[in-house]
């Protein structure tokens, strides 16, 4: 199992419906995860970071992290087209700030 | 006020050729990164200093070589480019006390 996974997608959802990002990780990840949004041709940007079990809210992105299942999701209510992007799941990997990345989520958010 | 930026952002070159890209951030960040990511978007961790000090060191060739003159600067030199090298090649710093990483805008290296 890869250290981080996700869907490549594309998930496609219409606008302003909840678009729904998912992200699981094996045990040599520790416990700290980001979700960076990436434009095509554009450098990734940090959304959330979310540390410990349960949900984080920030404006219109939820991070949930389920330590039992080893998984991590994003949630973006109202969903614009300019959400369309994709979304990478990073988790924090032995010492030193070493982040692993998923493979990316392609988000395609249509009018 | 580009808080981690990299030269060049674009940056053409023969197989064999030597080149270098520069990064530099003004975020007071104790520790920087670089990291690829190749043509199927997946991002990679290739080397991070801290402090001027090397301390991860992926599984990369001997002809990647970064250098940290101080802890807001980090440069990366590549010997003898390869065709495989073509990607994008992203600059990232830290925090000590805070993993989140923010990124520059990234250099495209196409090899020919």
């Amino acid at each position: 199992q890869k250290e981080v996974e996700q869907n490549s997608g594309p998930l496609s959802v219409p606008e302003g419906a909840i678009a729904s990002l998912n992200c699981t990780y094996s045990d040599r990840v520790s416990q700290s995860f980001f979700w960076y949004r990436q434009y095509s041709g554009k450098s990734p940007e940090l959304i959330m970071s979310i540390y410990s079990n349960g949900d984080k809210e920030d404006g219109r992105f939820t991070a949930q992290l389920n330590k039992a299942s080893q998984y991590v999701s994003l949630l973006i209510r109202d969903s614009q087209p300019s959400d369309s992007a994709t979304y990478l799941c990073a988790a924090l990997s032995g010492g030193y700030n070493k982040l692993i990345f998923g493979a990316g989520t392609r988000l395609a958010v249509h009018p | 006020d580009t808080a981690v930026s990299q030269t060049p952002k674009y940056l053409v070159t023969q197989m064999g050729n030597d080149k270098s890209i520069k990064c530099e951030q003004n975020l007071g960040h104790d520790t920087m990164y670089w990291y690829k990511q190749d043509s199927k978007k997946f991002l990679k961790i290739m080397f991070s200093y801290n402090n001027k000090e090397l301390i991860i060191n992926e599984t990369v060739p001997n002809r990647f070589s970064p250098k940290s003159p101080d802890k807001a600067h980090l440069n990366l030199h590549i010997n003898s480019l390869e065709l495989g090298d073509s990607a994008v090649y992203f600059c990232a710093s830290s925090s000590k006390d805070r993993a989140e990483a923010f990124f520059g805008q990234g250099t495209r290296l196409t090899v020919v």
